[in-house]
């Protein structure tokens, strides 16, 4: 069963303004980790913002922050103030933190930004 | 830099050849973790090593082996291979610890391309 689910295959935004990228997950482990990672074309992975199933408040880094609603299994990435170089393919992934689920993370099938200017 | 490196950058071989990938986590990490990203599969978890033991297995192949050295750096050596099994090849590491939270660190991967 397809554990991280990324609906939307490719986006557009406009420079400048803010977007939100969908994840929705399946798990029954009640502890567990929720990644974003923005892959550029040069193709390396770069870590973007983490949320804990049992955090009260929705995580932020700087222009990233998640939309974390935990009854409907969703992890929305949102990026305010859109710029060139978030044009990119964005990976939600999930680790599930019981003692023998392992610590891999499991990936969604990523969403293609591209920022217009 | 995420600290991890991998090498070699790109890898170019012919159908039923075998290959050898290395990885060096970064410093003071137990935990590598191999991932295989292809065009049909999209990014899968193939294996973890914690300290030298094997932890988890994923999607792994048997025609897939992979080890970790007493100085934590890791081989992932892919046999007999197909077409299919071009793919960029990542390595990841993260630092000790228990059930808490703990980012994983990319390497830049591995592409390899089987003619």
């Amino acid at each position: 069963a397809q554990k991280i689910t990324q609906t939307q295959p490719g986006m557009f935004v406009q420079e400048k303004e803010a977007v939100t990228l969908d994840c929705t997950y399946d798990t029954s482990d009640p502890s567990y980790g929720l990644f974003w990672y923005k892959q550029p074309s040069s193709g390396e992975m770069i870590f973007l913002i983490y949320q804990g199933s049992y955090d009260q408040q929705n995580a932020t880094e700087g222009r990233y922050s998640l939309n974390f609603q935990k009854a409907r299994k969703s992890a929305n990435l949102v990026i305010s103030a859109s710029q060139l170089g978030d044009s990119a393919m964005y990976f939600c992934a999930m680790r599930e933190l019981s003692r023998d689920a392992g610590n891999m993370l499991t990936f969604g099938g990523g969403t293609r930004l591209m920022v217009k200017p | 830099d995420s600290g991890v490196t991998q090498t070699p950058k790109h890898l170019i071989t012919a159908t039923g050849q075998r290959v050898t990938l290395r990885c060096s986590p970064r410093s003071g990490d137990l935990s590598v973790y191999w991932y295989q990203q292809s065009l049909d599969q999209g990014l899968q978890f193939l294996i973890q090593y914690y300290n030298g033991e094997e932890r988890a297995k994923g999607n792994i192949l048997e025609r897939f082996s992979a080890q970790q050295f007493p100085d934590l750096h890791s081989e992932l050596n892919l046999s007999s291979l197909e077409l299919g099994d071009s793919a960029l090849y990542f390595c990841a590491s993260s630092p000790p610890g228990g059930m808490s939270y703990n980012e994983q660190f990319f390497g830049p991967g591995t592409r390899l391309t089987v003619l």
